[in-house]
């Protein structure tokens, strides 16, 4: 079985703070994919970043970055300097290599104050 | 400009009644899905098409039902067998299974009010 937690339900933040959204993740597949998700208040979500299970390397773009860990299956999140622009929904997700059956947490709303 | 247009924004009805949701998509993607957003409990998947004339149930499809007869269209109806049907829909669209797992597209949502 296939599922996600993202233990913080909301996190309240000053801008220019670093803030880090966490997700860990069951799955008994060997290859799958993780995601991340960004829903701002319009309400529809908006792709960040995927990455495959094979693929461990920390990525950044920007003022995001991601820290996959397949040994604590983990694969967190972090907004450096935060901007009130930031403020959202965060989910994470996962699917199996072999079809689009993608599962989602609960999400993460962050709120960042001016 | 390519996206989803789900319609509409808000919709309210009154217990007992079907109510038909609108999702179209002009992005040439195979496969369409159907979310449900409820606070604090994220996302979960009611139904997805894979191609035309093909859709499974996802984890809560009970109450709901789905058609797929074009590529662009995928509507999907709340029936009054839905115990709980006031929730944000969510329309997604992707390329098809075998893509590697390309990422979804979301519409805007309709936000469904039963009284």
């Amino acid at each position: 079985a296939q599922k996600v937690t993202q233990a913080q339900t909301e996190i309240s933040v000053v801008e220019k703070e670093d803030v880090t959204l966490d997700c860990v993740y069951e799955t008994r597949d060997t290859t799958y994919y993780l995601f991340w998700y960004k829903q701002p208040p319009s309400g529809e979500l908006v792709f960040l970043i995927r990455r495959n299970s094979f693929d461990e390397q920390n990525e950044i773009s920007g003022r995001y970055s991601w820290n996959f860990q397949k040994s604590t299956s983990s694969f967190n999140f972090t907004i450096t300097a935060s901007q009130v622009v930031d403020s959202a929904v965060y989910f994470c997700a996962l699917s199996p290599y072999n079809n689009n059956d993608m599962r989602f947490g609960a999400g993460t709303r962050l709120t960042v104050k001016p | 400009d390519g996206g989803i247009t789900q319609s509409p924004k808000y919709l309210f009805r009154k217990e007992g009644q079907n109510v038909t949701l609108s999702c179209e998509q002009n992005l040439n993607h195979d496969a369409m899905y159907w979310y449900r957003q409820d606070p604090g409990q994220g996302l979960r998947l009611i139904y997805y098409s894979q191609i035309v004339n093909d859709f499974q149930k996802g984890d809560i499809a009970e109450g709901y039902s789905v058609s797929r007869e074009k590529k662009e269209s995928f509507p999907l109806t709340v029936t009054s067998a839905q115990k709980n049907p006031t929730a944000f829909y969510l329309c997604a669209s992707s390329l098809r299974q075998g893509s590697y797992n390309s990422p979804l597209h979301f519409g805007n949502g309709t936000r469904l009010t039963v009284t």
